[in-house]
């Protein structure tokens, strides 16, 4: 099995609720990734965990908050976001951390905020 | 951390060959170069990567000169399929090194 699911697909959600991103991988990787792509620009890393511990934060902002349950699964929480945080949200893994280890990445989640 | 510049687009027919070249001046000793290509509303896939010289496998080959400074990547007879964007990252082997994506290039192909 190499693909990495998350849910939902998409996500409508207005300023003031609380929502959760989920993303599962079963390929045994120990690394997982979230990344926050605008329309027609690259993907910018939010965070990297490693073996359950976050490893890196890209000085994002405090309405998004991670959680990595165990080793398959990553949860991205989101509280009080503002329309400018719409925008497809993509979960990564791979064995590793560094460059040279492949990232599987998910489909995305859309979301929206009104 | 090494910069990459590609070209912000290119078009092709399809059956031809194309060469995406990327930039990376500052290249560190210990760094890889991968390349990665997306389609609309999917995440990133990874293509290819290597070190030096030439790498070639089901889906395309990465030409990498002696200095490594610059890299192409070369896709074969491209289809309408292969329209698509591809990142080129630049990276150490080392745990600490976040895998940060250049501009890309949009690839279209045209029939």
């Amino acid at each position: 099995d190499t693909e990495v699911t998350q849910t939902p697909k998409h996500l409508v959600m207005g300023m003031t609720n609380k929502k959760s991103l989920k993303c599962e991988q079963h390929m045994g990787h120990r690394a997982m990734y979230w990344y926050k792509q605008k329309a027609k620009k690259p993907p910018e890393l939010m965070f990297v965990y490693s073996y359950e511990k976050l490893s890196i934060n890209e000085s994002v902002p405090s309405r998004f908050s991670p959680e990595c349950p165990n080793s398959s699964l990553l949860n991205l929480h989101l509280h009080a976001l503002q329309p400018e945080d719409s925008a497809l949200y993509l979960c990564a893994s791979s064995q590793g951390v560094g460059v040279h280890n492949e990232q599987f990445f998910g489909p995305g989640t859309r979301l929206t905020v009104l | 951390l090494a910069k990459t510049t590609q070209p912000i687009s290119m078009d092709s027919y399809e059956g031809q060959e194309v060469n995406i070249t990327c930039s990376h001046n500052n290249i560190a000793t210990n760094d890889y170069i991968t390349w990665y290509q997306q389609f609309p509303s999917q995440g990133p896939r990874f293509i290819i990567q290597g070190y030096k010289t030439k790498v070639t496998n089901e889906v395309a080959s990465l030409f990498i000169p002696a200095d490594r400074k610059s890299s192409t990547l070369s896709l074969p007879r491209v289809s309408l399929s292969d329209t698509a964007v591809y990142y080129c990252l630049v990276g150490d082997l080392g745990g600490n090194t976040p895998l940060v994506f250049g501009k890309g290039t949009r690839l279209s192909v045209i029939a």
